[in-house]
């Protein structure tokens, strides 16, 4: 069975800039959760989707989104971009069917440098 | 607030040998606990979970221990090999609360294991 895919892998934009990361689950999954890794935050929750319904959102600005498609990829979209936003985003699926203990599996990443 | 917590930054362990890594948690809500291995620009692997039920799981060299009364679990991994070098974290979630607990992992920071040949 395929992973967890990213596209892009790598990306350079500037300040002020927008950007959109797509991530691929696992086949069978419908639960997305979507983290920002950072040398000073370490692995924080950005959101998760389930069924195309935002079912939970961390303590991000506004300014970070994302969406759930019928075929369970997902989208995060982060417009305005700062200095700040670089960092490595990191999604992970799940079964999650119902809620319960199910394990996330991560893709590969996508390391975006925001100059 | 830091919810998880891996006290130690670093371990070194010599191949053959036993390695710990150790984490504490705070928030009593958590009920499943997992550890992964990650390299430098790549994704977490997963290695090994537990659900609050038990207080022991084993996979192969991997075994995780989970104290909750302490509110501490601990990987062993046995024996230790070089390819075992990597950072390792813990997470916790709270996965039967639902709401503001779907899908959230909560990462510690991380410790970077190194095994000497």
């Amino acid at each position: 069975k395929a992973g967890v895919t990213q596209t892009p892998r790598y990306l350079i934009k500037t300040r002020g800039q927008q950007v959109t990361l797509s991530c691929s689950p696992i086949s069978g999954h419908r639960s997305v959760s979507w983290y920002q890794q950072t040398p000073g935050q370490g692995l924080q929750f950005l959101f998760e989707y389930f069924s195309e319904t935002q079912r939970n959102k961390g303590n991000f600005p506004g300014r970070f989104s994302g969406r759930q498609f019928s075929n369970s990829r997902s989208e995060m979209n982060v417009s305005t971009l700062e200095l700040g936003d670089s960092a490595l985003y990191l999604c992970a699926s799940s079964w999650a069917v119902g809620g319960g203990a199910t394990t996330q599996y991560f893709g590969p990443g996508t390391r975006l440098t925001v100059l | 607030d830091q919810q998880v917590k891996q006290n130690s930054p670093s371990l070194s362990v010599q191949e053959g040998r036993i390695s710990i890594l150790n984490c504490d948690y705070t928030n009593s809500m958590f009920d499943y606990f997992l550890w992964y291995k990650k390299y430098p620009a790549e994704g977490p692997t997963f290695l090994i979970s537990i659900s609050s039920i038990k207080d022991k799981n084993e996979d192969g060299r991997f075994t995780v221990f989970l104290n909750k009364s302490a509110k501490h679990l601990s990987l062993h991994i046995v024996p230790s090999q070089p390819g075992d070098s990597a950072v390792y974290f813990c997470a916790a979630i709270s996965a039967n609360a639902g709401g503001t607990s779907y899908g959230k992992l909560t990462f510690g920071q991380g410790t970077i294991l190194t095994v000497h040949p």
